[in-house]
Protein backbone atom coordinates (compact mmCIF):
# COMPACT_ATOMS: atom_id res chain seq x y z
CA UNK A 1 0.00 0.00 0.00
CA UNK A 2 1.08 3.63 -0.48
CA UNK A 3 1.19 5.62 2.62
CA UNK A 4 0.70 9.09 2.55
CA UNK A 5 2.11 11.45 5.13
CA UNK A 6 0.92 15.02 6.10
CA UNK A 7 2.64 17.31 8.26
CA UNK A 8 1.30 19.11 10.33
CA UNK A 9 -1.32 17.42 11.80
CA UNK A 10 -2.68 20.38 13.37
CA UNK A 11 -1.52 24.53 12.39
CA UNK A 12 -2.85 27.50 14.28
CA UNK A 13 -3.20 30.65 11.76
CA UNK A 14 -4.71 33.62 12.30
CA UNK A 15 -6.95 35.74 9.05
CA UNK A 16 -5.28 36.92 6.33
CA UNK A 17 -2.12 34.35 6.94
CA UNK A 18 -0.32 32.20 4.37
CA UNK A 19 -0.95 28.90 5.12
CA UNK A 20 0.79 25.55 3.44
CA UNK A 21 0.50 22.10 4.36
CA UNK A 22 2.55 19.06 2.72
CA UNK A 23 1.68 15.35 1.88
CA UNK A 24 4.30 13.14 1.00
CA UNK A 25 3.59 9.80 -0.37
CA UNK A 26 5.75 6.52 0.53
CA UNK A 27 6.77 5.89 -2.85
CA UNK A 28 6.05 7.77 -6.47
CA UNK A 29 2.31 8.85 -7.08
CA UNK A 30 3.32 10.95 -10.36
CA UNK A 31 0.57 13.85 -10.10
CA UNK A 32 -2.00 11.60 -8.90
CA UNK A 33 -3.18 13.52 -5.91
CA UNK A 34 -6.41 14.71 -4.38
CA UNK A 35 -6.94 17.64 -1.42
CA UNK A 36 -10.50 17.90 0.38
CA UNK A 37 -11.37 19.80 3.15
CA UNK A 38 -13.94 18.86 5.66
CA UNK A 39 -15.50 20.55 7.88
CA UNK A 40 -17.20 19.10 11.24
CA UNK A 41 -20.49 16.69 10.74
CA UNK A 42 -20.15 17.55 7.17
CA UNK A 43 -18.45 15.33 4.06
CA UNK A 44 -14.98 15.99 2.59
CA UNK A 45 -14.89 18.20 -0.28
CA UNK A 46 -12.82 18.31 -3.21
CA UNK A 47 -10.49 21.27 -3.63
CA UNK A 48 -7.70 19.68 -6.18
CA UNK A 49 -7.04 17.30 -8.04
CA UNK A 50 -3.85 15.99 -10.22
CA UNK A 51 -2.22 17.67 -7.81
CA UNK A 52 -2.46 21.34 -8.95
CA UNK A 53 -5.84 21.75 -11.12
CA UNK A 54 -8.61 23.15 -9.18
CA UNK A 55 -11.99 21.83 -8.52
CA UNK A 56 -14.89 24.37 -10.18
CA UNK A 57 -15.86 26.30 -7.45
CA UNK A 58 -12.88 26.61 -5.12
CA UNK A 59 -11.64 29.67 -4.72
CA UNK A 60 -7.91 30.63 -6.30
CA UNK A 61 -6.62 31.41 -2.90
CA UNK A 62 -6.41 27.71 -3.23
CA UNK A 63 -3.01 25.95 -4.64
CA UNK A 64 -1.47 22.86 -5.18
CA UNK A 65 1.62 21.86 -6.27
CA UNK A 66 4.02 18.55 -6.28
CA UNK A 67 5.19 15.76 -8.40
CA UNK A 68 6.37 11.78 -7.55
CA UNK A 69 6.78 11.86 -3.52
CA UNK A 70 6.04 15.42 -2.45
CA UNK A 71 3.38 17.88 -2.44
CA UNK A 72 1.80 20.77 -0.88
CA UNK A 73 -1.32 22.40 -0.76
CA UNK A 74 -1.31 26.49 -0.19
CA UNK A 75 -3.84 28.77 1.12
CA UNK A 76 -2.38 31.91 -0.05
CA UNK A 77 -4.79 34.46 2.47
CA UNK A 78 -6.11 32.28 5.27
CA UNK A 79 -10.59 33.25 5.21
CA UNK A 80 -12.57 32.40 8.11
CA UNK A 81 -14.49 29.89 6.21
CA UNK A 82 -11.21 28.14 5.74
CA UNK A 83 -10.93 26.82 9.50
CA UNK A 84 -11.14 23.08 8.88
CA UNK A 85 -9.41 19.57 8.65
CA UNK A 86 -7.51 19.00 5.19
CA UNK A 87 -6.98 15.51 3.92
CA UNK A 88 -4.68 14.49 0.51
CA UNK A 89 -5.32 11.18 -1.26
CA UNK A 90 -3.16 9.65 -3.49
CA UNK A 91 -5.10 7.59 -6.34
CA UNK A 92 -2.13 6.26 -8.25
CA UNK A 93 -3.04 2.52 -7.04
CA UNK A 94 -5.34 0.69 -5.16
CA UNK A 95 -5.68 0.72 -2.18
CA UNK A 96 -6.83 4.49 -2.58
CA UNK A 97 -5.24 5.81 0.71
CA UNK A 98 -5.47 9.22 2.50
CA UNK A 99 -3.24 10.78 4.71
CA UNK A 100 -3.97 11.65 8.18
CA UNK A 101 -5.02 14.83 8.20
CA UNK A 102 -4.08 18.77 8.47
CA UNK A 103 -6.17 21.00 11.06
CA UNK A 104 -6.10 24.29 10.46
CA UNK A 105 -7.53 26.43 13.57
CA UNK A 106 -7.55 30.10 14.73
CA UNK A 107 -4.64 31.46 16.39
CA UNK B 1 -27.20 17.21 -11.05
CA UNK B 2 -25.73 14.21 -9.74
CA UNK B 3 -26.14 13.21 -6.29
CA UNK B 4 -25.63 9.79 -4.18
CA UNK B 5 -27.62 9.26 -1.05
CA UNK B 6 -26.68 6.93 1.90
CA UNK B 7 -29.23 4.81 3.56
CA UNK B 8 -29.52 1.53 6.52
CA UNK B 9 -29.46 0.72 9.78
CA UNK B 10 -28.16 3.25 12.12
CA UNK B 11 -27.13 0.14 14.92
CA UNK B 12 -26.03 -3.10 14.36
CA UNK B 13 -25.03 -5.40 16.65
CA UNK B 14 -21.41 -6.96 17.27
CA UNK B 15 -20.78 -10.04 14.72
CA UNK B 16 -23.55 -9.22 12.51
CA UNK B 17 -23.76 -7.80 8.64
CA UNK B 18 -23.75 -4.03 8.08
CA UNK B 19 -25.68 -3.36 4.85
CA UNK B 20 -26.20 -0.12 3.42
CA UNK B 21 -27.22 1.09 0.32
CA UNK B 22 -26.25 4.41 -1.76
CA UNK B 23 -29.18 5.70 -4.21
CA UNK B 24 -27.34 7.35 -6.91
CA UNK B 25 -29.55 10.09 -9.22
CA UNK B 26 -28.56 12.14 -11.66
CA UNK B 27 -26.71 9.51 -13.88
CA UNK B 28 -26.87 6.00 -14.56
CA UNK B 29 -24.29 3.91 -12.79
CA UNK B 30 -23.80 1.79 -15.40
CA UNK B 31 -23.28 3.67 -18.10
CA UNK B 32 -19.07 4.03 -17.22
CA UNK B 33 -18.80 7.75 -16.01
CA UNK B 34 -17.25 6.54 -12.82
CA UNK B 35 -16.14 4.06 -10.35
CA UNK B 36 -18.92 3.63 -7.15
CA UNK B 37 -17.29 3.54 -3.97
CA UNK B 38 -17.62 3.29 -0.05
CA UNK B 39 -15.09 5.02 2.43
CA UNK B 40 -15.73 5.47 6.01
CA UNK B 41 -14.47 8.04 8.79
CA UNK B 42 -14.57 6.55 12.86
CA UNK B 43 -15.61 9.31 14.61
CA UNK B 44 -12.64 11.71 15.14
CA UNK B 45 -10.54 9.24 12.71
CA UNK B 46 -9.19 10.07 9.87
CA UNK B 47 -10.49 8.62 6.34
CA UNK B 48 -10.28 4.50 5.37
CA UNK B 49 -11.40 3.73 1.88
CA UNK B 50 -13.27 0.63 1.49
CA UNK B 51 -13.86 -1.23 -1.85
CA UNK B 52 -14.99 0.81 -5.80
CA UNK B 53 -16.91 -1.03 -7.92
CA UNK B 54 -16.67 -0.10 -11.51
CA UNK B 55 -19.94 -1.51 -13.78
CA UNK B 56 -18.48 -3.75 -16.12
CA UNK B 57 -17.81 -5.84 -12.81
CA UNK B 58 -14.24 -4.55 -12.30
CA UNK B 59 -14.19 -4.56 -7.97
CA UNK B 60 -11.37 -3.50 -6.11
CA UNK B 61 -11.30 -3.73 -2.02
CA UNK B 62 -8.89 -2.57 0.88
CA UNK B 63 -6.98 -5.65 1.27
CA UNK B 64 -7.79 -4.72 5.28
CA UNK B 65 -11.28 -5.42 4.81
CA UNK B 66 -11.64 -7.62 1.66
CA UNK B 67 -12.28 -10.98 3.82
CA UNK B 68 -15.48 -9.36 5.15
CA UNK B 69 -16.84 -6.99 2.61
CA UNK B 70 -19.14 -7.15 -0.47
CA UNK B 71 -19.67 -4.33 -3.00
CA UNK B 72 -23.14 -4.92 -5.50
CA UNK B 73 -24.93 -2.76 -7.54
CA UNK B 74 -28.66 -2.78 -8.47
CA UNK B 75 -29.25 -1.31 -11.70
CA UNK B 76 -32.50 -2.09 -11.99
CA UNK B 77 -33.03 0.86 -8.91
CA UNK B 78 -29.72 2.64 -9.67
CA UNK B 79 -28.48 1.98 -6.21
CA UNK B 80 -24.87 0.13 -5.25
CA UNK B 81 -24.98 -1.67 -1.75
CA UNK B 82 -22.55 -2.49 1.07
CA UNK B 83 -22.33 -5.76 2.76
CA UNK B 84 -19.40 -5.79 5.72
CA UNK B 85 -20.12 -8.63 7.88
CA UNK B 86 -18.93 -9.97 11.45
CA UNK B 87 -18.73 -6.49 12.75
CA UNK B 88 -17.30 -4.93 15.78
CA UNK B 89 -17.28 -1.81 17.50
CA UNK B 90 -13.91 -0.64 15.62
CA UNK B 91 -16.54 -0.58 12.76
CA UNK B 92 -18.20 2.20 14.61
CA UNK B 93 -17.72 4.68 11.49
CA UNK B 94 -19.49 7.65 9.32
CA UNK B 95 -19.93 5.44 5.91
CA UNK B 96 -19.67 7.44 2.66
CA UNK B 97 -20.64 6.26 -0.97
CA UNK B 98 -18.82 8.06 -3.37
CA UNK B 99 -18.20 8.51 -7.11
CA UNK B 100 -14.33 8.64 -8.36
CA UNK B 101 -12.68 8.25 -12.19
CA UNK B 102 -9.37 10.11 -12.98
CA UNK B 103 -7.92 12.54 -13.71
CA UNK B 104 -10.60 14.24 -11.22
CA UNK B 105 -10.90 12.67 -7.55
CA UNK B 106 -13.92 11.33 -5.22
CA UNK B 107 -16.85 13.43 -4.86
CA UNK B 108 -19.34 12.28 -1.84
CA UNK B 109 -22.49 12.03 -0.57
CA UNK B 110 -23.59 13.17 2.92
CA UNK B 111 -22.55 10.38 5.12
CA UNK B 112 -24.41 7.83 7.79
CA UNK B 113 -23.53 7.36 10.92
CA UNK B 114 -23.49 3.54 11.71
CA UNK B 115 -23.23 2.64 15.26
CA UNK B 116 -21.68 -0.94 16.35
CA UNK B 117 -23.40 -1.55 19.96
CA UNK B 118 -25.39 -3.98 21.72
Amino acid sequence: DIQMTQSPSTLSASVGDRVTITCRASQSISSWLAWYQQKPGKAPNLLMYKASSLESGVPSRFSGSGSGTEFTLTISSLQPDDFATYYCQQYDDYPLTFGGGTTVEIK
Amino acid sequence: QLQLQESGPGLVKPSETLSLTCTVSGVSINNGDYFWAWIRQPPGKGLEWIGSFYYTGITHYNPSLTSRVTISIDTSQNQFSLNLNSVTAADTAVYYCARHLRPTGIYWGQGILVTVSS
